[in-house]
């Protein structure tokens, strides 16, 4: 079984300033990782994932986050926020396995909201 | 293409109710998960269909029940409604070609009164 942990429900960030969401994970196999964000009355929009690889993955967006096995933890980062990366953005987890469409676990969640 | 379709988009019901929620995958999809965001909580994991049979399954009791039709649209059962039934219910289609190409509808919200 897997688990997540969201470490900050909530995150205030003044418009054009770095951001760092924690995600930390609990897993007993090996496993992909995912950031969703969820906009107000909106479904949840893959942000980014590590699936192998290169530990270090990017959005579009200018999000990043980094894979690591030894703190089991993946992090989210971006260097400038703006007003539109107000939203909730949620760490998830999953097992590999040969079906291919391994049940997500996700954390509780970190709203972010941007100050101008 | 419309992506993940889901019907209604509000619903209201009593304790004791039964109620439906509809989801259709996105063009090319064939399987359909069901997920349970309670307010402030993370989604969690209901169940998954594949071919029209249930093949994964979080912890939710047998109130819970869910079918996948010939098209790959997909149904959500509740019975017996509990206050604690309230939350949004949310549909995510992929293919079981790729794992990584999983795509949510925006949800049903149902309260339960």
């Amino acid at each position: 079984a897997q688990s997540v942990t969201q470490l900050d429900s909530q995150v205030p960030v003044f418009e054009e300033a770095p951001v760092e969401l924690r995600c930390n994970y609990s897993s007993s196999v090996s496993v992909y990782l995912f950031w969703y964000v969820q906009y107000p009355n909106q479904g949840l929009q893959l942000l980014l994932k590590y699936l192998s690889g290169s530990t270090l993955v990017e959005s579009i967006n200018g999000f990043e986050a980094e894979f690591n096995k030894s703190q089991t933890s993946f992090h989210l980062r971006k260097p400038s926020v703006h007003i539109s990366d107000t939203a909730e953005y949620f760490c998830a987890v999953s097992g590999l396995s040969n079906f291919g469409n391994e049940k997500l676990t996700f954390g509780t969640g970190t709203r972010l909201t941007i100050i101008p | 293409d419309a992506g993940v379709t889901q019907s209604p988009t509000h619903l209201i019901k009593t304790r004791g109710q039964q109620v439906t929620l509809r989801c259709s995958p996105k063009s090319g999809h064939d399987t359909v998960s069901w997920y349970q965001q309670a307010l402030g909580q993370g989604p969690q994991f209901i169940f998954q269909y594949y071919e029209e049979e249930e093949r994964q399954r979080g912890n939710f009791p047998d109130r819970f029940s869910g079918h996948q039709f010939p098209n790959y649209s997909s149904e959500l059962n509740v019975n017996a409604l509990l206050l604690g039934d309230s939350a949004l219910y949310l549909c995510a289609s992929s293919s079981v070609k790729g794992y990584e190409k999983l795509f949510f509808g925006s949800g049903t919200q149902l309260s339960v009164l």
